[in-house]
């Protein structure tokens, strides 16, 4: 069955610190996706990356970075230099098979709390 | 199209009514998804749509809740019999139905049973 891990529930850290959110997954599948969503106080999740099963490649944009390890299987996410406007909820979701998509099974969240 | 839009954002409701939430997609998506999210909790799979048909559903979908979307744009989301439990936040998604594509998220519909 999928499952999906974040370890930690709340990080707060003061302006400008760097900060990784853990996430850890379980899968049967070979194919699958990997997904990160912010959901800030007003409650949309708004979608932040989205990586399949095939495609270790790390990312970055901007200040936002992803480390993808099958060996692992976790796909962490870095931000650098926090700022204020990163303070939401941070969802790791997964989801299996080929459409990418659908039914996506999600983390129970990390609340990141950024301090000026 | 801003994005997909639900209404209402909030519903009070007393234990025992029924209540239906509707969710307007992304207009080209022909994929659409329902969601419940309980307060710290991550989103739970409900049911999905290609256009007009519901392809999944999950077993927390018991049989006081039903969806719809009868001309493959908007759908509707009942819940029969309100229980307090039903308490929670419903999301609703839409996507485009190719693989390479992300699901994009509305601001939800706060339900609370009293």
């Amino acid at each position: 069955a999928q499952k999906v891990t974040q370890a930690q529930t709340e990080i707060s850290v003061v302006e400008k610190e760097d900060v990784t959110l853990d996430c850890v997954y379980e899968t049967r599948d070979t194919t699958y996706y990997l997904f990160w969503y912010k959901q800030p106080p007003s409650g949309e999740l708004v979608f932040l990356i989205r990586r399949n099963s095939f495609d270790e490649q790390n990312e970055i944009s901007g200040r936002y970075s992803w480390n993808f390890q099958k060996s692992t299987s976790s796909f962490n996410f870095t931000i650098t230099a926090s700022q204020v406007v990163d303070s939401a909820v941070y969802f790791c979701a997964l989801s299996e098979g080929g459409g990418g998509s659908e039914k996506l099974v999600f983390g129970k969240g990390t609340k990141l709390t950024v301090n000026p | 199209d801003t994005g997909v839009s639900q209404d209402p954002r909030h519903k009070i409701t007393k234990r025992g009514q029924n209540v239906t939430f509707r969710c307007d997609p992304i207009s080209e998506h022909n994929r659409l998804y329902w969601y419940r999210q309980t307060l710290g909790q991550g989103p739970e799979f409900l049911t999905y749509f290609q256009n007009e048909a519901q392809l999944e559903k999950s077993r927390l979908l018991s049989d006081r809740f039903s969806a719809e979307r009868p001309k493959g744009s908007f759908s509707t989301l009942e819940i029969q019999r309100t229980e307090q439990g039903d308490s929670a936040m419903y999301l609703c998604a839409s996507s485009l139905e190719r693989g390479d594509t992300e699901a994009f998220f509305g601001q939800g519909t706060r339900l609370t049973v009293v």
